[in-house]
């Protein structure tokens, strides 16, 4: 089966501008999970979504902004862009939406802002 | 705070050669996963342990799982080229909360 996709693979964004980031999960999973990774903070949680309801969301500024449809894809959102939201930003599925089973990721956005 | 501290940060060795890396909190974790990661990919799940002293083989790697449930061990045996990349292991706290460790980065040389 097809595995979790991610779109755009790449993205150069000037600072200031808004962007947004497409995330299909698994067929069948149900929770989506959003992480930013950079080489000085490794992998930080920004949001989970379950059946299109936000359920955990981490320490992110109001300008990360996330959401999820029927179909169980997902969408996040970053506004006023800064130099610092440069960083591979990774999406991961789970079918139970419980974290004792692990997740499957996709290939991520490597988000530039110049 | 970073709850999931793993070592060491880096690690090169020759081709052959043992290793282990070593995840470590002081909070306990219903589960812990390890992934692999390779530069311009998402990690990919090893392997998932939830028993305190539960130990999983993967062809030449062995998983651990600490007693108390606060630590975890990656044994890799006869190391080869292509183990080379991120290793990150992540603990799951409760249903929805789940924390990656500071990962250890591996190059192995042939």
């Amino acid at each position: 089966k097809a595995g979790v996709t991610q779109t755009p693979r790449y993205l150069i964004k000037t600072r200031g501008q808004q962007v947004t980031l497409s995330c299909s999960p698994i067929s069948g999973h149900r929770s989506v999970s959003w992480y930013q990774q950079t080489p000085g903070q490794g992998l930080q949680f920004l949001f989970e979504y379950f059946s299109e309801t936000q359920r955990n969301k981490g320490n992110f500024p109001g300008r990360f902004s996330g959401r999820q449809f029927s179909n169980s894809r997902s969408e996040m959102n970053v506004s006023t862009l800064e130099l610092g939201d440069s960083a591979l930003y990774l999406c991961a599925s789970s079918s139970h939406g419980e974290a004792n089973y692990g997740y499957t990721f996709g290939s991520g956005t490597r988000l530039t802002v110049v | 705070t970073q709850l999931l501290e793993q070592s060491p940060q880096f690690l090169s060795i020759q081709e052959g050669e043992n290793l282990t890396v070593y995840c470590n909190s002081s909070s306990v974790f219903s589960s812990l996963q390890w992934y692999r990661q390779e530069p311009g990919e998402g990690p990919v799940l090893l392997v998932t342990v939830v028993t305190g002293g539960e130990v999983k083989k993967l062809k030449r790697l062995t998983f651990q799982f600490g007693d108390a449930r606060k630590d975890s061990s990656l044994h890799i045996t006869a190391a080869q080229p292509g183990d080379t990349g991120l290793y990150l292991c992540a603990g799951g706290r409760g249903t929805y909360k789940y924390i990656f460790g500071t990962g250890t980065r591996l190059k192995v040389l042939a």
